[in-house]
């Protein structure tokens, strides 16, 4: 089964530049997260999307940040404009709605990709 | 809102056991878990456990919970050099749209 994937791996732009990430959910899960991991910090959830609805985005910077996912399926974030705190690595992660998981029972499982790393610089 | 802790680093030798430890503040969690984090990859889920249980064991991996602390432990036997990565506690919030992270522990195993 292939995982989420994420691109690019690396962004280095300027302060006050656009920037914009993607992410492909692994097939059939219908919810998936972005997550924002700051250097020695855990990941923050930054929005929460069931199928093309927003779940949660009581932590999305929305003056800058904005996420859409537009079909259910890939989804894109975008950071206009990029301040210097906003260096990160960006995690997207996807999960079976809760009560479909499979093997391990009743788990909350995420899946997460590799991330992309962003320097403002 | 919910708040997950951990110690920052922990350095063990090659062959003995390891001990990462946790605490969270709501009591309302209902699923807590371990995810692994080596360098440049994304975060691998390695256990979990439900709150109801006050144990889980899955090969080397032993999970304790205890919830009347609010604490949760990973113990990893035998560790090996390929354990060496930053472990990550979380727990379900409140809503169980989302993880609540912990700031992660480095776990340095030497041969």
């Amino acid at each position: 089964e292939a995982g989420v994937a994420q691109s690019p791996r690396y962004k280095i732009i300027e302060k006050r530049q656009s920037v914009a990430f993607w992410c492909n959910p692994i097939s059939g899960h219908a919810t998936l997260y972005w997550y924002q991991q700051i250097l020695g910090q855990g990941p923050k959830l930054l929005i929460q999307f069931q199928n093309n609805g927003v779940v949660d985005d009581s932590q999305l910077p929305k003056d800058r940040f904005s996420a859409e996912r537009l079909k259910g399926v890939d989804s894109t974030l975008k950071i206009q404009p990029a301040k210097l705190e906003d260096s990160a690595v960006y995690l997207c992660a996807s999960s079976l709605p809760r009560g479909r998981e499979r093997g391990w029972g009743p788990s909350y499982e995420q899946y997460f990709g590799p991330g992309t790393r962003l320097t403002v610089t | 809102g919910e708040d997950v802790e951990q110690s920052l680093f922990l350095s063990v030798r090659e062959g003995d056991s390891s001990v990462i430890n946790c605490t969270y503040t709501d009591s309302s969690s209902t699923y807590l878990y371990w995810y692994k984090q080596e360098p440049g990859a994304g975060l691998q889920l390695l256990t979990y456990i439900f709150s109801n249980m006050d144990m889980k064991q899955d090969q080397r991996l032993t999970v304790l919970l205890n919830k009347k602390d609010k604490h949760l432990s990973l113990r990893i036997a035998d560790t090996q050099t390929g354990d060496s990565a930053i472990y990550f506690c979380a727990a379900l919030n409140q809503a169980g749209t989302a993880l609540i992270f912990g700031k992660g522990t480095t776990l340095s195993v030497s041969s």
